[in-house]
């Protein structure tokens, strides 16, 4: 099974300030979701990366998946409070479409 | 930390008949129950939230009539897809979250169902 790691664990930032959040597998990726989840409900999707070295943008937030599919970031840029949440990265093992997820980056932005 | 499961782990069904699917937290309780669907090569869609002992709160798009969500324990949700269908053919999973957890959600390994 798939095993991926997330860093950090939690992350405070100032209003206005980028950030940048790991998720590491220890195997090749076949696909890599990022996931937002707001306290008390699901999770909202937010970019879904399949290629090596594939970058997608929506907003403020950008992730790219490097080019060996095993890692990917999540870089928010200007970040505000609507952005605070746990954001948790998924990966699919190939051909099962089976999802692993990370165990979470829990942001706070301060206003 | 925080375990979830779900039961059975591969279902598959003939068409017309309806199938269920248990998720179970198992060392805390969950006040609230989530119902995932994921299609191939997409994401997961949330199809309904559930609270212990109220009725279950569906996504747009989603038929109530056609997945009925029982959320009659703390411990325990329930998914029915009546008259399964083929394109009813999908991973489901379901996650909880606790009050206790800071309402961290923990994931169920999933149940992938064939309708036949």
């Amino acid at each position: 099974s798939q095993e991926l790691e997330q860093s950090p664990q939690s992350l405070i930032v100032q209003e206005g300030k980028n950030l940048t959040i790991n998720c590491t597998s220890s195997k090749t990726l076949y696909g890599l979701y990022w996931y937002k989840q707001k306290y008390g409900e699901g999770l909202i999707f937010l970019m879904m990366l399949q290629k090596g070295g594939e970058e997608k943008s929506h907003e403020k937030i950008t992730a790219k998946l490097d080019e060996k599919k095993q890692q990917s970031s999540l870089h928010i840029t200007a970040s505000q409070p609507s952005h605070a949440g746990i954001y948790l990265c998924g990966a699919a093992e190939t051909g099962a479409n089976n999802l692993f997820f990370g165990t979470g980056t829990r942001l706070t932005v301060i206003p | 930390g925080a375990v979830v499961s779900q039961h059975p782990s591969r279902v598959i069904c003939k068409s017309g008949t309806s199938v269920k699917i248990e998720c179970r937290s198992l060392d805390f309780q969950a006040t609230t129950m989530f119902w995932y669907r994921q299609f191939p090569k997409k994401s997961l869609m949330l199809m309904a939230t559930s609270n212990e002992g109220s009725k279950a709160t569906y996504e747009q798009g989603v038929e109530k009539d056609k997945f009925l969500i029982n959320h009659a324990s703390l411990t325990l949700s329930t998914l029915t897809v009546t008259s399964a269908h083929p394109e009813d053919s999908s991973f489901y999973i379901c996650s909880a979250t606790s009050v206790s957890s800071y309402n961290e959600q923990f994931f169920g390994p999933g149940t992938r169902l064939t309708v036949l």
